[in-house]
């Protein structure tokens, strides 16, 4: 398959860890964030979204968390599969505007037997 | 449902030449997007389409057209290849009437090769 970035930061975790990666976003105008995953060949794939007015929003084992003051987001994962194996990404969404997402350089996680 | 589809899947084009890139999708969606994703830079916008019948520029649209063919359908044109617009392209669309937020949905990429 073929890489989507060359030179992304990279998370290796052992199967049945916990992951947390991060993503710092640039406006603190931003009021409804993304995390999404891509899989080598892919396209990327909606994993949860929060909005500006929540600090915290939990999926099927994964929890984004939300922190305006210092404006910055993770996206946590429990117990860790090796198919959670991939890039992922966070994306923001300035109000106002045109509902324009900006996307972060994405995160390699590589998930070890 | 399948989504957002795209075409062809790979592409090979000599510089001047031209071709479009075909998107499609099936979720009523009233905004499409086309992005290039390149290794170290992210998604960047190149069009998008707020509507049926409105298109706008995003942030690298030189060397691209489009066309919002109807509320399915958003082409990607590229009049005269470069190597420059070798890359992996991305349709993908999403409900936002009035600016009502709501995630992209992707298609899985058309990657062109621009010798």
């Amino acid at each position: 398959g073929e890489s989507v970035g060359l030179h992304l930061p990279t998370l290796s975790v052992q199967e049945g860890d916990n992951s947390i990666i991060n993503c710092a976003y640039s406006n603190s105008a931003s009021d409804y964030f993304i995390w999404y995953k891509q899989e080598s060949g892919k396209g990327p794939q909606f994993i949860i979204d929060i909005r500006s007015n929540m600090d915290k929003r939990q999926g099927q084992r994964v929890t984004v968390l939300l922190n305006k003051t210092v404006k910055h987001l993770s996206l946590q994962i429990a117990a860790t599969q090796p198919g959670d194996s991939a890039v992922y990404f966070c994306a923001e969404t300035v109000s106002g505007g045109y509902n324009k997402l900006i996307f972060g350089a994405g995160t390699r996680l590589a998930v070890h037997p | 449902n399948a989504g957002v589809t795209q075409t062809p899947k790979f592409q090979v084009l000599k510089t001047g030449q031209s071709m479009t890139l075909q998107c499609a999708q099936d979720m009523n969606h009233n905004s499409m997007y086309w992005y290039r994703q390149d290794p170290g830079m992210g998604l960047r916008l190149i069009y998008y389409s707020a509507s049926e019948g409105t298109t706008d520029k995003g942030e690298v649209p030189n060397g691209y057209n489009v066309s919002r063919l109807n509320k399915r359908e958003f082409s990607l044109r590229l009049e005269s290849a470069a190597p420059s617009q070798t890359s992996v392209y991305f349709c993908a669309s999403r409900n936002d009437p009035g600016g009502h937020r709501s995630p992209l949905h992707f298609g899985n990429g058309t990657r062109l090769t621009v010798t």
